[in-house]
């Protein structure tokens, strides 16, 4: 089925480890996007790419980079994981009007 | 920045009752959408909405661009409608949306 794929679905890192969490759309979006989700509050967007080829950055990037590998697939890594960035990761992808949304990657850091 | 406010935060219905969510953001936005996160955590998109009034089903959305405020119209509510619905903005020349803090809804058989 067409939409947005995210691995892992789940993930428990030591603080200090590095890890690489993927997303991959196959609607042929030009945009794609990073977002964080802590309890009880919205989501903030960490890193944006609007199209092939250009990243920016969201409101909270600190501790995080991303790479627009092609159209379809856009990366989150986290160079050393902190406790700070447990919460939950959902990537997204549009087109011109609306966005779709993957299911999400629970990452803890303990 | 945009700031993007939801009201009320909770709410708690009847099944069967009507309810309007409110969506206000500080300056002028290009796109609106809003969204609901079902209680697994799934986000749908459930209008795109910049200006004007559009319906689906049970759910009606308006946005009052010139007043800078949305509308989420829910009626003969069911329990497969709880979970968080949240309000996204998109300013000018920007191309990423800013998320409110959602409206948790719980509807009860």
């Amino acid at each position: 089925n067409a939409g947005v794929t995210q691995t892992p679905k789940f993930q428990v890192l030591k603080t200090g480890q590095s890890m690489t969490l993927q997303c991959a759309q196959d609607m042929n979006h030009n945009s794609m996007y990073w977002y964080r989700q802590d309890p009880g509050m919205g989501l903030r967007l960490i890193y944006y790419s609007a199209s092939e080829g250009t990243t920016d950055k969201g409101e909270v990037p600190n501790g995080y980079n991303v790479s627009r590998l092609n159209k379809r697939e856009f990366s989150l890594r986290l160079e050393s994981a902190a406790p700070s960035q447990t919460s939950v990761y959902f990537c997204a992808s549009t087109f011109a009007h609306g966005y779709t949304f993957g299911s999400g990657t629970r990452l803890t850091v303990v | 920045g945009i700031q993007v406010e939801q009201s009320p935060p909770d709410l708690i219905l009847q099944e069967g009752a009507n309810s309007t969510l409110r969506c206000n953001f500080s300056d002028s936005v290009n796109n609106l959408q809003w969204f609901h996160q079902n209680p697994w955590g799934q986000l749908i998109n459930l209008f795109y909405i910049p200006s004007g009034t559009k319906q689906n089903g049970r759910l009606s959305a308006t946005t009052v661009a010139t007043e800078r405020y949305s509308l989420l119209y829910i009626s003969s509510s069911q329990t497969t409608d709880s979970g968080v619905y949240f309000c996204a903005v998109d300013a000018p020349g920007t191309y990423k949306y800013i998320f409110g803090t959602g409206t948790r809804l719980k509807v009860l058989a």
